[in-house]
């Protein structure tokens, strides 16, 4: 069965850094798009960033744009996201999931991880 | 950016009832709607994808449909374990932009 599990989430100050990764099992990861979403406390669900299956086409959003930068090792069936400048807004679970295609219009997360928290505090 | 716009934010209603949750898109896209279920302390559960396909495992009595930029998630008899937070999110176009959430809550 699919399986994403989220890790490296913590504490960190303004303008640290931090990597999230997301260790994915139970589909070939090469395949498919992957995503990152992340939720504030007691907020909505907030599009990060999204790689295709090969990685050559990547997007962001516009709050985490020149901040964030999403990759992925298909060798080692592992999705990252590092996160630097960190702001308080940034404070959130940070949730991966799986595409159902490689990329592009009508894609959709038909898998979640559990999520990882991220707080930004000094 | 497309806005997604949802309604109502909550709604209280009983287990039987017929419930409507409405997404209206600041623009045209397509059918490129999907809906998701959140309970709390939980990962988002996806119900609808392509604004009316429903998702394997999900029960029939979620449906989804689609006119212009409004799309509707129909749930047609409330059980227990729908009690939730509903998003809306549309992938015609980067960013992918969600709605703001409508809470269904227990009358």
């Amino acid at each position: 069965q699919v399986q994403l599990v989220e890790s490296g989430g913590g504490v960190v100050q303004p303008g640290g850094s931090l990597r999230l990764s997301c260790a994915a099992s139970g589909f070939t990861f090469s395949n498919p798009a992957m995503h990152w979403v992340r939720q504030a406390p007691g907020k909505g669900l907030e599009w990060v960033a999204v790689i295709s299956y090969d990685a050559s086409n990547i997007n962001y959003a516009d709050s985490v744009k020149g901040r964030f930068t999403i990759s992925r090792d298909n060798s080692k069936n592992t999705l990252y996201l590092q996160m630097n400048s960190l702001r308080a807004e940034d404070t959130a679970v940070y949730y991966c999931a799986k595409d159902r295609f490689q990329y592009g219009s009508g894609s959709y997360c038909e898998y979640w991880g559990q999520g990882t928290l991220v707080t930004v505090s000094s | 950016d497309i806005r997604m716009t949802q309604s109502p934010s909550s709604l209280s209603a009983s287990v039987g009832d017929r419930v409507t949750i409405a997404c209206r898109a600041s623009q045209s896209i397509s059918r490129y709607l999907n809906w998701y279920q959140q309970k709390p302390g939980k990962a988002p559960k996806l119900l609808i994808y392509a604004a009316s396909s429903l998702q394997s495992g999900v029960p029939s009595r979620f449906s989804g449909s689609a006119s212009g930029t409004d799309f509707t998630l129909t749930i047609s008899s409330l059980q227990p374990e729908d009690f939730a937070t509903y998003y809306c999110q549309q992938t015609y176009i980067t960013p992918i932009t969600f709605g703001q959430g409508t809470r269904l809550e227990i009358k």
